[in-house]
């Protein structure tokens, strides 16, 4: 069973430029679950969505920043406008729907942004 | 609410030894805990959880961690540390209700020493 894919790895843009992330969660999730971590700093949490709609997107910036999770295909973080604040790791993570909400939520290995 | 405190951003020990990693939580309501690891560069991986059915939870690689609802405490053990450990610890909880995000420790970086 495939764990959390996100593409790209590493993801090098200019000040001004679109950041797009992927991520596909993995096979039987669909929960979807978008942090950063920034250099030296934890993960902070973004938005949650689940197929075709955000359910929490209370950690995500007011502006630039936006989410979705379509039918068909991955999930996808876009950055309109980078700044070098962007630059973090970005993880996707993926749950299945479990009683009691004790769903455990499996992570991707990142995409690293970096902002020139 | 809901948040974590990791106590100690670095911690070194010697393989071999014991491997002691703290962390205290705060929720209005029971919590839902979990211990992640990362590798450099890698993403994380899921360590423990622990979710009411036991307090003493144990998890991969040799590690546990005890439930201390009294301390409000969720500390990561280890009685032998291996070079392999040397990685950073994140700690996180998921009150029990609606939400679902992680909110996460400010993590422990662990170095072993040979």
């Amino acid at each position: 069973n495939a764990g959390v894919m996100q593409n790209p790895r590493h993801l090098v843009r200019r000040r001004g430029q679109e950041a797009r992330l992927r991520c596909s969660p993995m096979k039987g999730h669909s929960h979807v679950y978008w942090y950063r971590q920034l250099p030296e700093e934890g993960l902070k949490f973004m938005v949650y969505l689940q197929k075709e709609n955000i359910i929490d997107e209370s950690g995500m910036p007011k502006e630039r920043f936006s989410a979705e999770f379509p039918k068909e295909g991955p999930s996808i973080l876009r950055i309109q406008q980078v700044v070098r604040g962007d630059s973090a790791a970005y993880f996707c993570a993926s749950s299945p729907v479990l009683a009691g909400g004790t769903d455990t939520q499996y992570f991707g290995p990142g995409t690293r942004l970096t902002v020139l | 609410a809901q948040s974590v405190t990791q106590l100690g951003s670095h911690v070194s020990v010697s393989e071999g030894a014991l491997v002691l990693l703290r962390c205290n939580y705060s929720s209005s309501v029971p919590p839902y805990l979990f211990w992640y690891v990362q590798y450099p560069n890698q993403g994380l991986q899921l360590l423990l959880k622990y979710t009411s059915a036991a307090t003493l939870v144990k998890g991969i690689n040799g590690f546990e961690a005890e439930f201390k609802k009294s301390e409000t405490s969720f500390h990561l053990t280890k009685p032998s540390a291996h070079m392999s450990d040397a990685a950073e610890y994140f700690c996180a909880v998921i009150s029990s209700g609606s939400a679902r995000q992680l909110t996460f420790g400010s993590g422990t970086q662990l170095t072993v020493l040979p």
